[in-house]
């Protein structure tokens, strides 16, 4: 079954670390997204991709950083300039980026604690 | 730019009661709407969307929504609660523009279903 994989479910990062979560996807979908989600703030678009080889920030991109080196791929890294980096981080994809009115299909999170 | 309100970030109803959640939305042009569920530690699924034809849209688990343009309003309700129901809900509204376009989430309404 086509869907989107994030991994790890659950991770955990000592200060100063950087960490990297893994979105991968078999939808042949173009574009993808991350969001961070924090209690009561509903989701912030952390950064975005149209295509392979480019990507955009969204509203929260500080102390974040991504790659699109391959379709299926949209690896987030987290670093340690983000300060306050725990929170539930969601991967998301679509046909067409919104425009058509496919929506986006969501993975199912990776919950990152500071230690 | 479009926007979403969901008024009410949480509501509670009895089991068996009507189920409303609020949607107001803004846009310079007829939008493509949706609405999505959260369960806990889980990513979003869609629940049904509107895009173009009847303003009545139905969707999974008994839900459904009415596009009221002259309200800019797209009220999810299910007639009857069940205890499974207990769940985020977030609505979502993007332009018709192919490409480069977005969804952007309201901040989300938290459902507790009352036994």
């Amino acid at each position: 079954d086509g869907g989107i994989t994030q991994s790890p479910k659950y991770l955990f990062r000592k200060e100063g670390q950087n960490v990297t979560l893994s979105c991968e996807q078999n939808l042949n979908h173009d574009a993808m997204y991350w969001y961070r989600q924090d209690p009561g703030q509903g989701l912030r678009l952390i950064y975005y991709s149209q295509i392979v080889n480019d990507f955009q920030k969204g509203d929260i991109a500080e102390g974040y950083s991504v790659s699109r080196e391959k379709k299926e791929s949209f690896p987030l890294t987290v670093t340690s300039a983000q300060k306050n980096p725990t929170a539930f981080y969601l991967c998301a994809s679509s046909v067409d980026g919104g425009g058509l009115g496919y929506g986006y299909t969501f993975g199912s999170g990776t919950r990152l604690t500071v230690v | 730019a479009q926007s979403v309100t969901q008024l009410g970030s949480h509501v509670s109803v009895s089991e068996g009661a009507l189920v409303l959640l609020r949607c107001n939305y803004s846009s310079s042009v007829p939008p493509y709407l949706f609405w999505y569920v959260q369960y806990p530690n889980q990513g979003l699924q869609l629940l049904l969307k509107y895009t173009t034809g009847a303003t009545l849209v139905k969707g999974i688990n008994g839900f459904e929504a009415e596009f009221k343009k002259s309200e800019t309003s797209f009220h999810l309700t299910k007639p009857s609660a069940h205890m499974s129901d207990a769940a985020e809900y977030f609505c979502a509204v993007s332009d018709r523009n192919f490409g480069n376009e977005k969804l952007t989430f309201g901040t989300g309404t938290r459902l507790t279903i009352i036994p």
